[in-house]
């Protein structure tokens, strides 16, 4: 069955990086695009970032751009978001989430990981 | 980017009766509209897929319909585990955006 664990997250620093991975089983990890969504406290969902099945396509919401990169690993089954220059703003649970449709991605989340807690604060 | 506006933003209802959830888009979305259902501390699980295709494992009891602006999730008789935050998404245009949520609770 398709699995999702994500892990790096916690407490850090205005100002200063983390990176986030998410492992993937139970499915060909290199035949699918995938998506970081995350959720400030008591709020709604927040798309963030995909990245294609082969890594060559990689689009994020504006307020992250240039601080978060999105990257994959194939050999690996693992996708990662280095995040720079954290801002208090950044402060959510970041999930990571499978878009069903081969090669290419349509924007839908079919399998959602359990989420990572990451907390920006001084 | 394509707002989405869900309403109510809360309902109380009974389990056996009949929910109806709504989500109307700031611009033509086409059928490109998913519903989500989110339980406290889970992540949100996927139901509804180009607003009336119901995803892997979901129950007849949940079905979307609409295409355009408008789009609505029913619930035909509630269960106690139906009880959540659902979340309308579109996919027409990116980004991807999700409404803001609309949270079904026990009466």
């Amino acid at each position: 069955h398709v699995q999702l664990v994500e892990s790096g997250g916690g407490v850090v620093q205005p100002g200063r990086s983390l990176r986030l991975s998410c492992a993937a089983s139970g499915f060909t990890f290199s035949s699918y695009a995938m998506h970081w969504v995350r959720q400030a406290p008591g709020k709604g969902l927040e798309w963030v970032a995909v990245i294609w099945f082969d890594g060559n396509n990689k689009y994020y919401t504006d307020s992250v751009k240039g601080r978060f990169t999105i990257s994959r690993d194939s050999s690996k089954n693992t996708m990662y978001l280095q995040m720079n220059s954290l801002r208090a703003g950044d402060t959510a649970v970041y999930y990571c989430a499978r878009d069903p449709h081969i090669t290419a991605a349509g924007g839908l989340f079919d399998y959602w990981g359990q989420g990572t807690r990451v907390t920006v604060s001084s | 980017e394509i707002v989405l506006t869900q309403s109510p933003a809360t309902v109380s209802l009974s389990p056996g009766e009949r929910a109806t959830l709504s989500c109307r888009a700031s611009q033509s979305v086409s059928s490109y509209l998913a519903w989500y259902q989110q339980k406290p501390g889970q992540a949100p699980r996927l139901l509804i897929f180009d607003a009336s295709n119901r995803a892997t494992g979901i129950p007849v009891r949940f079905s979307g319909s609409g295409s355009g602006t408008d789009f609505t999730l029913t619930i035909s008789s509630l269960e106690p585990e139906d009880f959540a935050v659902y979340y309308c998404q579109q996919r027409s245009n990116w980004p991807p955006t999700f409404g803001q949520g609309t949270r079904l609770e026990i009466k």
